[in-house]
């Protein structure tokens, strides 16, 4: 159980196009799906917490325009990198928060990434 | 400033032995702990949480928090040359709004 997708897994575009990433979880529901962004060699830095049927809350610093957030469903939140420039050429993560109490509500399963690099 | 620290590493040790991985955070406050272990070019995969002091066992790891110190470590026992990875520690720091912060991760080699 808690397995999150994302789609696409890798992805390649040219510069000032705009590219869309989606995150499933696929046996349960998430409230709460959080966008993490990991440089090379780097640890996982959140982007954004995006809550089902509401506006996403970004981190200081990632700019709300460029990376739209949608969490329209309890299974699905999406990205969208608009107008890409190479240095947003990362591998972005996605990470599902379980709505069950169940089980720690806190625990948060990651999608397999998608790895974006813009020419 | 919410802070995880950890070593980066690399921390080398010979197939059948212990690894220890050490992690402080800067929040007193903060009560879930996780462990995640990700290989090169892959996501983060969760191993262990914690949210009590002392010990929590699951099979080969053992992870161990001291909030008194804001210390948690893992420990992996009969270090296998599938465990090379890197692990990151992940802190819920209080108010954070369920938002984990990470170290930088631990780079772990088992040789043969």
């Amino acid at each position: 159980g808690a397995v999150v997708s994302q789609h696409p897994s890798w992805v390649i575009c040219k510069s000032g196009t705009s590219v869309k990433i989606e995150c499933r979880s696929l046996d349960f529901q998430a409230t709460t799906m959080f966008w993490y962004r990991q440089f090379p060699k780097q640890s996982l830095m959140l982007m954004a917490t995006s809550n089902e049927g509401s506006k996403a809350t970004y981190e200081q610093g990632v700019e709300k325009d460029k990376f739209l957030i949608n969490h329209a469903s309890l299974t699905l939140s999406t990205l969208t990198v608009t107008s890409a420039h190479p240095e947003d050429s990362s591998f972005y993560i996605c990470s599902a928060r379980l709505a069950l109490t169940s089980i720690p509500a806190d625990t948060q399963y990651f999608g397999p990434g998608t790895r974006l690099t813009v020419l | 400033q919410k802070e995880v620290e950890q070593n980066s590493g690399p921390l080398s040790v010979p197939e059948g032995a212990i690894a220890s991985l050490n992690c402080t955070y800067s929040d007193r406050g903060s009560q879930s702990f996780f462990w995640y272990r990700q290989y090169s070019g892959k996501s983060p995969e969760l191993i262990m949480s914690i949210y009590s002091n002392g010990d929590k066992e699951d099979g080969r790891f053992t992870a161990q928090l001291n909030k008194a110190s804001q210390y948690v470590s893992l420990l992996i026992r009969d270090s296998q040359p599938s465990d090379s990875a890197t692990y990151l520690c992940a802190v819920m720091f209080s108010g954070g709004y369920n938002k984990l912060i990470f170290g930088a991760g631990t780079r772990l080699a088992v040789h043969p």
